[in-house]
């Protein structure tokens, strides 16, 4: 099987933008989880999504949201980008009803201006 | 505090030696704990995962869990250069949020 997939790869945007990353999922996989890593604050999680339906979530302010499709596959959106969003943003998947068994894709490096 | 507590490293060790990490947590809740490979510039890798209190055995790795101290731990043995990387452990409460050490960064020299 593929593993997950993540595009783009990297990124650079200005203060103020928007941002939309892509997520495709192993197939198979219906949850698909988001995770911010940065160098202070290491891996964090942002939101996990089954069937569509955000199930999780963590603490990031507001502008952070994002979706699943029908596919399962996800995307995140970042609005009014700061310094401090520049990281390495992680997608996982994950069969149904093993969440502890979460697959990363390869990240997008997303750096803010 | 954090949840969970991971020594940053660097730990160096020389090839061929048993490598051994460990992380600490402060929640009792957690039910399923993971351990996670990165290489520089690549997504986390899923090497194992331990259910309740015990021991699991991998090929090289071994994963110990203590749920009465809250101690993880991850022994690699017959280290080899390839194994250089940064180790996360992740435990896990009853859902899909995993809760991520800070990692300890591995220089397996040859």
């Amino acid at each position: 099987k593929a593993g997950v997939t993540q595009t783009p790869r990297y990124l650079i945007k200005t203060r103020g933008q928007q941002v939309t990353l892509s997520c495709s999922p192993i197939s198979g996989h219906r949850s698909v989880s988001w995770y911010q890593q940065t160098p202070g604050q290491g891996l964090q999680f942002l939101f996990e999504y089954f069937s569509e339906t955000q199930r999780n979530k963590g603490n990031f302010p507001g502008r952070f949201s994002g979706r699943q499709f029908s596919n399962s596959r996800s995307e995140m959106n970042v609005s009014t980008l700061e310094l401090g969003d520049s990281a390495l943003y992680l997608c996982a998947s994950s069969p149904e009803g093993q969440g502890y068994e979460q697959y990363f894709g390869p990240g997008t490096r997303l750096t803010v201006t | 505090q954090k949840e969970v507590e991971q020594d940053p490293g660097p730990l160096s060790v020389p090839e061929g030696a048993i490598v051994s990490l460990n992380c600490t947590y402060s929640n009792s809740a957690f039910q399923y704990f993971m351990w996670y490979r990165q290489y520089s510039r690549k997504g986390p890798e899923l090497l194992m995962y331990t259910y309740s209190s015990g021991n699991k055995e991998d090929g090289r790795f071994t994963a110990q869990v203590d749920k009465s101290s809250k101690y993880i731990s991850l022994f690699i043995r017959d280290s080899q250069p390839s194994d250089s990387a940064t180790y996360l452990c992740a435990p896990q409460k009853a859902g899909n949020k995993l809760t991520f050490g800070g990692g300890t960064r591995v220089l397996v020299k040859p």
